[in-house]
């Protein structure tokens, strides 16, 4: 079956750690993106991509970091400048030049 | 820029009563309108979606119509069920941002038997 793929559910994170939360798509989508919702909250665009080897900051960016070396794949490394990063993390893709967004089953960060 | 905005929950139900979410939006130039669902502990779906002035999305018994004189695209269910307790994201694109989707903060839908 066609999906996004995100690992793990759950992460916990010692404070200083840097940690690096999966995203693999198999729709063959070339743009994909990472999003962070917090309790109660909406969705907030953290970076995308549209084309391998290419990359954006979204709306909150700092303290983030990504890469795109395949098509399939958009890791998000949240690093130790991130220093709120207990959250629930979304990743999703979309077909070139379409807006219908397929989203992941989410990440939750906790930080110990 | 762009923006949307939803009601504010929790909306909270008895099983079969009628439901509306109510979402209206502001875009610099004719926007692509569009509900997700999500339920507890997991991703957003896709619930409907409309491209065009006067469309009608609809799934799953929901429906929503796209208004460009109001600015709106209110989320409509005749009858709820408890199975619709979720969390409902209204949101737009549009091609002179990129195609970027742009929520609303939620509304929590609350269905009790």
């Amino acid at each position: 079956d066609g999906g996004i793929t995100q690992s793990p559910k759950y992460l916990f994170r010692k404070e200083g750690q840097n940690v690096t939360l999966s995203c693999e798509q198999n729709l063959n989508h070339d743009a994909m993106y990472w999003y962070r919702q917090d309790p109660g909250q909406g969705l907030r665009l953290i970076y995308y991509s549209q084309i391998v080897n290419d990359f954006q900051k979204g709306d909150i960016a700092e303290g983030y970091s990504v890469s795109r070396e395949k098509k399939e794949s958009f890791p998000l490394t949240v690093t130790s400048a991130q220093k709120n990063p207990t959250a629930f993390y979304l990743c999703a893709s979309s077909r070139s030049g379409f807006a219908e967004a397929f989203f992941g089953q989410g990440t939750r960060l906790t930080v110990v | 820029g762009n923006s949307v905005t939803q009601m504010e929950g929790p909306v909270t139900l008895s099983e079969e009563a009628f439901l509306t979410i109510n979402c209206t939006y502001t875009a610099t130039g004719y926007p692509s309108l569009f509900w997700y669902v999500q339920y507890p502990g997991e991703g957003l779906q896709l619930l409907l979606k409309a491209t065009k002035a006067d469309d009608k999305g609809s799934n799953k018994g929901f429906e929503a119509t796209y208004r460009k004189e109001t600015t709106s695209f209110h989320l409509e269910k005749g009858s709820v069920q408890v199975s619709d307790s979720a969390v409902y994201f209204c949101a737009l694109s549009e091609w002179n941002a990129g195609n970027m989707l742009t929520f609303g903060g939620g509304t929590r839908l609350m269905v009790k038997p």
